[in-house]
């Protein structure tokens, strides 16, 4: 079965210090993988995704993840954390070939302090 | 892309009651799942609600908690039936496939709570 565990339930960092979220996948194919935001109140929005293509992925808002089969690793990560990056994140895997059922992590919740 | 839109963004139900949630997309979707995030948790899928059949609910789930229709491939219904406050969650919709390919696009949920 497909799941992901996503290792820090919060991360704190200063603005403009480096992003790192933590992901790691359990998958008896090869995964699709997925990073999701939510905002407070607001909907979920795919940053990026990996459906085995290059291994590092690039998402929006100058976030990226790199794609490591050998260390079972989807983290996500950004050079400068902003005010508005604060937001709850998701990792998430696919559960079928086709995109379609997905799997949450649990989430982590990043805080961005000025 | 697609924009996803709920209907009610939030209410307040008393138990035993039952609500219908409203999902519109503006594209057609080949799929459309519906998803629960209990307060403080993670989202967990439902069911998959397919045009023109009955749904497919995953475990734990059933037809007659949550019973689901979709009548085309732009809309769809979820109804939370017979509520107690254990079904105070967040409903999200999501679709996939068709004119947006690959990529599963949320609706903005629906805020339950019950009393």
């Amino acid at each position: 079965a497909q799941s992901v565990t996503q290792l820090d339930s919060h991360v704190s960092v200063s603005e403009g210090t480096p992003v790192l979220l933590r992901c790691n996948y359990s998958s008896s194919y090869s995964p699709s993988l997925f990073w999701y935001v939510q905002h407070p109140n607001k909907g979920l929005q795919l940053l990026l995704k990996y459906t085995s293509a290059a291994t590092l992925v690039k998402g929006i808002n100058g976030f990226e993840a790199e794609f490591k089969k050998s260390e079972t690793s989807f983290h996500l990560t950004k050079p400068s954390a902003h005010m508005s990056d604060a937001a709850e994140y998701f990792c998430v895997v696919s559960r079928d070939t086709g995109f379609q059922k997905l799997v949450f992590g649990t989430g982590t919740r990043l805080l961005v302090s000025p | 892309s697609a924009v996803i839109s709920q209907k009610p963004s939030r209410d307040i139900c008393q138990r035993g009651t039952s609500l219908t949630i409203q999902c519109q997309v503006d594209s057609q979707v080949t799929m459309m799942f519906w998803y629960r995030q209990q307060p403080g948790q993670s989202l967990t899928l439902i069911a998959t609600a397919n045009q023109g059949s009955e749904a497919t609910y995953e475990s734990g789930f059933v037809i007659d908690k949550f019973p689901i229709s979709r009548p085309n491939l732009t809309f769809s219904t979820l109804t939370v039936s017979n509520m107690s406050p254990e079904d105070s969650s967040i409903y999200l919709c999501s679709g996939s496939g068709g004119e947006v390919m690959d990529t599963q696009y949320f609706g903005p949920g629906t805020r339950l709570t019950v009393l």
